[in-house]
């Protein structure tokens, strides 16, 4: 059963656009939200993460989205340049876990 | 801040070795870290947590008495692979996690290649 869900295996954007990455989750007790960034052979990287209290939290290029009623989360990035291309995997946690439950992650490729 | 270190990054070891990864939170005590597993074109797979000075809680499937862990410090956890198969190779890879915080800081991961 996943839990954290990315359907979008890859995405191609061009350099100075939006990039949207996107996650769903089926379980209601998760609170918290969190994205990561890795490249290959290395371990992730943390991005930006959200509370459920909140619906947007913004740091510089990266802004994360929560619709709770959707279960639904996406991660912007503005403008987009190639250093962003990476695997990008959201994650969640909550209720009686403190494990992080992460996606399949999504292959962003940002074009010059 | 937030820095976890692995060591080593790479690792080549014959089939029917033990093979010991540590894993180190830099500048900051880690009262809870996790140890993951990743195959190619995969997300991370969640072996076990580790909370300093007690046991690790493997998740269903992990071996044990395959995969020992040890949190000895607030600092240091390691992963030891006993006789290490073919099938394990895999790249692996630790967190690190502060008391109450929800965020995990990984790191950069250990290739294990048996032969």
């Amino acid at each position: 059963d996943q839990q954290v869900k990315q359907n979008s295996p890859s995405l191609s954007v061009q350099e100075g656009r939006i990039s949207i990455l996107n996650c769903d989750y089926t379980n209601s007790m998760f609170d918290y939200f969190l994205w990561y960034k890795k490249y290959p052979a290395e371990g992730p990287t943390f991005l930006i993460s959200i509370s459920s209290i909140k619906d947007k939290n913004e740091d510089g290029r990266f802004t994360v989205f929560l619709n709770k009623s959707a279960k639904h989360l996406s991660l912007h990035i503005v403008p987009s340049q190639p250093g962003d291309s990476a695997v990008y995997f959201c994650a969640a946690t909550g209720g009686a876990t403190n494990k992080l439950i992460f996606g399949t992650g999504t292959l962003l490729a940002v074009q010059p | 801040g937030a820095v976890v270190s692995q060591h080593p990054s790479w690792v080549i070891c014959k089939s029917g070795t033990s093979v010991k990864i540590e894993c180190r939170s830099l500048d900051f005590q880690a009262t809870t870290m996790f140890w993951y597993r990743q195959f190619p074109k995969q997300s991370l797979m969640l072996m076990a947590t580790s909370n300093e000075g007690s046991k690790a809680t493997y998740e269903q499937g992990v071996e044990k008495d395959k995969f020992l862990i040890n949190h000895a410090s607030l600092t240091l956890s390691t992963l030891t692979v006993t006789s290490a198969h073919p099938e394990d190779s895999s790249f692996y890879i630790c967190s690190a996690r502060l008391a109450g915080a929800a965020e995990q800081y990984f790191g950069p991961g250990t290739r294990l290649t048996v032969t």
